[in-house]
């Protein structure tokens, strides 16, 4: 069974630093894109980035660009989200998700059950 | 301001039938297929339908999913009250290279 564990939310202040991790396990790890998706509190999804398997393509939405870096340990079947000089504005709960690729098509299955990543002084 | 545009809310009473609708631009919905997330009260988010129409195994036969040019539409029929959960559309879009998701639609069981 493919499970998602996200680790590494906590309160931090603006314009500090945070890494989240998602332990994988379950299929084979270097085969699989991965994603990043966060929800603030009371809102939707935002997708946040994307990685391929082998960590060479990544993929950031504007809103962090610059700012955080995914990457991945494959030895490790490990995810990361590196995020520098946080907002408030980053505040959510952060969803790790597994790419499925066919046909030239993706969606995200499954889901990790998040970690909080709260920004505030 | 999300980039798909879903309405914020929708009800039906057990047994009826609802849609929630989807609408995007020819960067997105227009020239990638739809997939869609149900995500029930306190829980991740879990995937409901994928390439526009395809159930994963589990989903039930109730849930089902159309696209026509720019827009795309979740239909459930036979409602539940286990139904009851927040609707996300998400689609690849080509001009800002990432995903994209709709606002979510909120679905209330009456």
């Amino acid at each position: 069974e493919v499970h998602l564990l996200e680790s590494g939310g906590g309160l931090v202040q603006p314009g500090g630093s945070l890494r989240l991790s998602c332990a994988a396990s379950g299929f084979t790890f270097s085969s699989s894109a991965m994603n990043w998706v966060r929800q603030a509190p009371g809102k939707g999804l935002e997708w946040v980035s994307t990685i391929s398997g082998s960590g060479g393509s990544t993929y950031y939405a504007d809103s962090v660009k610059g700012r955080f870096t995914i990457s991945r340990d494959n030895s490790r079947n490990t995810l990361y989200l590196h995020m520098n000089r946080l907002r408030a504005e980053d505040t959510a709960v952060y969803y790790c998700a597994k790419a499925i690729a066919a046909a030239g098509w993706e969606w995200f299955d499954p889901w990790g059950q998040g970690t909080l990543v709260t920004v505030s002084s | 301001q999300s980039v798909l545009t879903q309405p914020p809310s929708a009800s039906g009473t057990p047994g009826q039938r609802v849609t929630i609708s989807c609408s995007g631009s020819s960067s997105n919905i227009g020239s990638n297929t739809v997939n869609w997330y149900q995500q029930l009260p306190g829980t991740a988010p879990k995937l409901l339908i994928y390439t526009n129409n395809e159930r994963p195994s589990g989903v039930p036969d109730r849930f089902s999913g159309s696209k026509s040019g720019t827009s795309a539409s979740l239909a459930i029929s036979g409602l539940q009250s286990e139904d009851e959960a927040d609707y996300y559309c998400a689609a690849w879009d080509d001009s800002l290279n990432g995903w994209v998701f709709g606002g979510g639609t909120k679905l209330t069981v009456l």
